[in-house]
């Protein structure tokens, strides 16, 4: 089963607020990466973190990885509607699985 | 350069009735995936191929549910018979070795 939590499962937001989603494993990653999944849409890839402590930024995301290699977080900065969606954390190595994160899902309010 | 396509976008059937669900991977991508995603959680790994051969299938219900993936290109997955609980959106993904996944836009079954 699944070996990665995700907090918060909701998260609402009014637009222009900033936003955090926290991945937790059971288990030292080798690396993580984060999808997106829009409302009726599929996921897609946002980053892949390899390195403890590593910090990535895209515009007004920031992702994190943990120096112990078993936390992961998603920042997002100034929240706008396009941003509404489902983060899915992922573990791509452990058990040859490629396990995906329980998700959180983004509600921006205008 | 063309996406993971599957086929068919959506699909009704009555329970107890077979199904079978169709993927494309991305050209060159040797590995592809089966998901599960229920509504409100995320996708859940059936099957993992590694060309054509199934590296790991210990999360498919193999009394009902079946996959190939034949030249290891093309990929099948069939469900007979189908169940009420078996009502979800499945999804094809392929990726080159444990780089990033490239989803299809899924096949939505619903089980009456």
């Amino acid at each position: 089963g699944q070996q990665v939590m995700q907090i918060p499962q909701y998260q609402h937001v009014q637009e222009g607020e900033d936003f955090t989603t926290y991945c937790n494993s059971s288990t030292t990653l080798s690396n993580i990466q984060w999808y997106k999944q829009r409302p009726g849409g599929h996921p897609v890839f946002l980053i892949q973190l390899v390195k403890s402590g590593e910090v990535k930024k895209q515009k007004r995301l920031t992702f994190q990885f943990g120096e112990a290699k078993k936390n992961s977080s998603l920042h997002i900065t100034a929240t706008q509607t396009t941003d509404v969606g489902t983060y899915f954390c992922a573990d791509p190595i452990t058990g040859n699985q490629f396990y995906f994160g329980t998700g959180t899902s983004l509600t921006v309010i205008p | 350069e063309a996406g993971v396509v599957q086929s068919p976008r959506y699909k009704i059937i009555e329970k107890k009735q077979p199904v079978a669900f169709w993927c494309n991977p991305i050209s060159g991508h040797n590995t592809l995936y089966w998901y599960l995603q229920n509504l409100g959680q995320g996708p859940e790994l059936l099957i993992r191929y590694e060309n054509e051969e199934a590296v790991d299938d210990s999360q498919l219900p193999k009394d009902r549910f079946s996959a190939e993936r034949l030249k290891g290109v093309d990929s099948t997955l069939k469900i007979q018979p189908a169940e009420l609980g078996d009502s979800a959106v499945y999804l094809c993904a392929s990726s080159l070795e444990a780089g990033e996944l490239f989803f299809g836009e899924g096949s939505r079954l619903t089980v009456l």
